[in-house]
């Protein structure tokens, strides 16, 4: 079964700390993205990267940087956290032609920063 | 830029009951998706649309797209309280292959 595994589903940290968010995929995706979802605002594109190395600034990138040193593996930082990044984070990938076959998403990681 | 709106923004109804979620574009679609997000865990995929007219099917859920390719719909037959969570339509923002624009999703209570 095909999945894309976010490291952790609850995470707390301090304001100040940096923060890495892992996910991973085995589904040989060219295309990753990271997201955050708060309530009324829907799903807001942070990053998003289409091949290794590559990446490119979403909607909200501030406050956030990524890396992809390998197809599988997509990770965000924060690279010190504020109780304003305390949100869910979704990461997806999806093949280069996104639009046939959609994304495919981790289940989440529930990050509070206090 | 472009936008999806959903309606109603939640949605509570008994068991058995049916229901229907609506997705609107401001401009035409490309491909319209729908997803499912149980409380608190990732999007299941659920629905792909390409094809203005086309209606598709899952168990009790069956999706549409206008002739127009900029409203979808997401009716439940029966509903069960397996149904419930949070719908989000998805689509390719137009111009760009590898950004999608989300809906700000339908909280769907179902009472037992």
């Amino acid at each position: 079964d095909v999945k894309v595994t976010q490291s952790s589903r609850y995470l707390v940290k301090r304001t100040g700390e940096k923060v890495f968010l892992e996910c991973v995929q085995d589904m040989d995706h060219e295309n990753m993205f990271w997201y955050r979802q708060d309530p009324g605002l829907g799903l807001r594109l942070i990053y998003f990267s289409y091949d290794v190395k590559m990446k490119e600034k979403g909607d909200i990138p501030e406050g956030y940087s990524v890396s992809r040193e390998k197809k599988e593996r997509f990770s965000l930082i924060l690279e010190s956290a504020s109780t304003n990044q305390t949100s869910m984070y979704l990461c997806a990938s999806s093949l280069e032609q996104a639009q046939f076959y959609g994304y495919t998403f981790g289940s989440g990681t529930r990050l509070t920063v206090v | 830029s472009q936008e999806l709106e959903q309606s109603p923004q939640s949605l509570i109804v008994q068991e058995g009951k049916n229901l229907t979620i609506n997705c609107t574009s401001s401009k035409t679609l490309y491909g319209l998706y729908w997803y499912k997000q149980k409380y608190g865990e990732g999007l299941i995929f659920l629905m792909m649309l390409q094809k203005g007219g086309e209606e598709k099917s899952h168990e009790k859920i069956t999706a549409k797209l206008d002739e127009k390719k900029q409203q979808s719909s997401l009716h439940i037959t029966a509903s069960q309280p397996s149904h419930a969570g949070i719908y989000l339509c998805g689509a390719l923002a137009l111009g760009g292959t590898y950004k999608y624009i989300f809906g700000t999703g339908t909280r769907l209570k179902v009472l037992a």
